[in-house]
């Protein structure tokens, strides 16, 4: 069963901040998250690792709560390179296969 | 580090025909790759794992004897659409899987291929 990401789209000006969820119905080993542009592969942002891990790089982070079996990516100050649209690729336990959700696409203008 | 090339990025083919889409993993070695396949503004939808050297799992519904998957080598898995339909057309994607214990589970993807078949 595919995860469920929301919001389904969002515009935001330049600077302003997002949050984009991801929810599943299955128990979680971990989360990917990557954001594919128009007619692009998918690019590795971060991976999330069951025990309520957040990680960040620069102003993208994101959290996981397993017990929920849901997670979060927070830009923050976006960027106009920040537009296209993000997947959340959820892994189960014992399976390799990720599976990914629905997306949510994100523009920003300036 | 960690590219994968795919090759070709499009395709267009008369019904009927093969095409074969290759996937390459040129700086790590990748014991599993994956073949996704994506609808206009819809997400990625597996297709079939791939391990080196052994038959290739496939999700369900996804026709075997018509995406003939093989990995070769460690670097190397190809995807054949035989006897391509219109319907076949769509935009394929592969990844590979980095089990390294550094950047273990990730994984990364190729450019894509578009098939269009006319």
């Amino acid at each position: 069963q595919q995860p469920v990401q929301s919001p389904q789209a969002v515009i935001l000006r330049e600077g302003e901040d997002a949050v984009i969820n991801c929810s599943s119905s299955k128990a979680l080993y971990s989360v990917h998250w990557y954001r594919q542009k128009h007619g692009e592969a998918p690019v590795f942002l971060m991976i999330l690792l069951k025990g309520g891990e957040q990680k960040g790089h620069e102003k993208i982070s994101a959290s996981f709560n397993e017990k929920k079996q849901q997670s979060s990516l927070y830009l923050t100050a976006s960027q106009l390179s920040y537009s296209g649209t993000y997947f959340c690729g959820t892994e189960k336990i014992g399976n390799e296969k990720l599976t990914f959700g629905t997306g949510t696409r994100l523009t920003i203008i300036p | 580090g960690a590219v994968v090339s795919q090759h070709p990025s499009r395709v267009i083919c008369k019904s009927g025909t093969s095409v074969k889409i290759e996937c390459r993993s040129l700086d790590f070695q990748a014991t599993t790759m994956f073949w996704y396949r994506q609808f206009p503004k819809k997400s990625l939808m597996l297709m079939a794992t791939s391990n080196e050297g052994s038959k290739a799992t496939y999700e369900q519904g996804v026709e075997k004897d018509k995406f003939l998957i093989n990995h070769a080598s460690l670097t190397l898995s190809t995807l054949t659409v035989t006897s391509a339909h219109p319907e076949d057309s769509s935009f394929y994607i592969c990844s590979a899987r980095d089990g390294s214990g550094k950047a273990k589970n990730i994984q990364y993807f190729g450019a894509g291929t578009r098939l269009s078949v006319l």
